[in-house]
Formats: C-alpha cells, sequence, structure tokens
C-alpha cells in the first residue's frame, strides 16, 4: 500500500532564516506530486506541483521554492521566512494522469505546522 | 474557470441530529466530485467521491449524490456524532490537468 511521510511535523523558525520541509512516497511510482499551504482558519491553497522529476509548476509568486531530486521526493524551501509564511503545509500525491485515469484523487500527508516568529 | 462554492461554517449541531453541507460547483464537461475531511491536527483524508452524474459516494454514514442539473454534490448524514467533529471539503477534479480545485471548507461542531 501507499504511504506519505512529512517531516518535521512541528517547526518554529525567526523571521528571516532558511526553510526546507520534505515529503517522500512510498508505494508508487512517477506520482504527482503536491504542496499545499493553509492558513490558520483559510481554505487550501495550493503552492507548487510536480508531474516528474525536475518539473515544477508555481502556482503562486512567492519567496517560497520546490524541488523534486527524486521520483517520490518533494521539497519545500525558502531561503529567508516572512512572518506570512505561518501555517500549516500539506504534501499530497495523486496517481500520474493516463489515458485511462478518470478521477485525479490526492492522497494527503500528514502536515507540517511551521510557526515563523 | 472551474469553481467549488459550499456553505460558510462553522456549523454547531447535537449530537444525532441530521447533517447537511451543502456544495455547488462550476466546471466545463463532467467533473469528478469529492469530499474530504480534516481532523484537528492532521492532513486531509478522502471521504467519498462520484465520477459520474446521479452516482452516489457514501463512507462512514456519510452520502453525497452528483447532480449535473443542480450543479450540487451536498453531503448528509442521517445521525452525527462528537466524532464527526472537522473541517470537511468539497473538491472537484475535471480531468483536464493534474490539479483538484478546492472549496474553503466548513467547520463542524457536533456537541454532545
Amino acid at each position: 500500500s501507499q504511504t506519505i511521510h512529512q517531516w518535521p511535523a512541528t517547526l518554529v523558525q525567526p523571521v528571516g532564516s532558511p526553510l526546507s520541509l520534505e515529503c517522500t512516497v512510498e508505494g508508487t511510482s512517477n506520482p504527482n506530486l503536491y504542496w499545499y499551504r493553509q492558513a490558520a482558519g483559510r481554505g487550501l491553497q495550493l503552492l507548487f506541483y510536480s508531474v516528474g522529476i525536475g518539473q515544477i509548476s508555481s502556482e503562486v509568486p512567492q519567496n517560497l521554492s520546490a524541488s523534486r531530486p527524486q521520483d517520490r521526493q518533494f521539497i519545500l524551501s525558502s531561503k529567508k521566512l516572512l512572518l506570512s509564511d505561518s501555517g500549516f503545509y500539506l504534501c499530497a500525491w495523486s496517481v500520474a494522469s493516463g489515458r485511462f485515469l478518470k478521477n485525479n484523487e490526492q492522497f494527503f500527508g500528514p502536515g507540517t505546522r511551521l510557526t515563523v516568529l | 474557470g472551474n469553481s467549488v462554492t459550499q456553505m460558510e461554517g462553522p456549523v454547531t449541531l447535537s449530537e444525532e441530529a441530521f447533517l447537511t453541507i451543502n456544495c455547488t460547483y462550476t466546471a466545463t464537461g463532467y467533473p469528478s466530485l469529492f469530499w474530504y475531511v480534516q481532523y484537528p491536527g492532521e492532513g486531509l483524508q478522502l471521504l467519498l467521491k462520484a465520477t459520474k452524474a446521479d452516482d452516489k459516494g457514501s463512507n462512514k454514514g456519510f452520502e453525497a449524490t452528483y447532480r449535473k442539473e443542480t450543479t450540487s454534490f451536498h453531503l448528509e448524514k442521517g445521525s452525527v456524532q462528537v466524532s464527526d467533529s472537522a473541517v470537511y471539503f468539497c473538491a472537484l477534479s475535471d480531468h483536464r490537468d493534474d490539479k483538484i480545485i478546492f472549496g474553503k471548507g466548513t467547520r463542524l461542531h457536533i456537541l454532545p
């Protein structure tokens, strides 16, 4: 069966410090991968998604970046954190689109709670 | 463009009450529709889904029917429990790309 891991689970960082959040998926190959942010009391905001190694699509311009160095690894980074980067970061995966794919349901990790002080 | 609109929360009910959370959508073609649930401090879990008109998704006592004529996918449960307290997200995928469009979420509080 497939599993998705995120770490760390919680993180407290000062403004201006760097960030690296990691997400890995097990039990599947060539997944689509996604990073979302959920600010307090708000909905989901798609930040980045990737359909393959080295292929990153950015949805929202900001001081964050994403990388996919391996097939099942997705990393969210920042060189200098802002207060507004605080939130709950969720990684998700889905089966890659194919000729017979009829739905694109996504499977979510447990999330990382980031507090920037 | 595609969009999902769900009722504003929070919704507060007593245990064993009947639940309805409204969801309507705008999309081209024939999207797949989903309800996700997020328990406090956790990621989202797929609750149920429907992939074509008139399909009924069901899980854990929750149901939702894909109504193309009214572009709706309302979530219902006949008798809620305290453990159902969570945030519920309605979502759609139109299959043209690899993204899902999520509603803003509805927070549900169930009182014992």
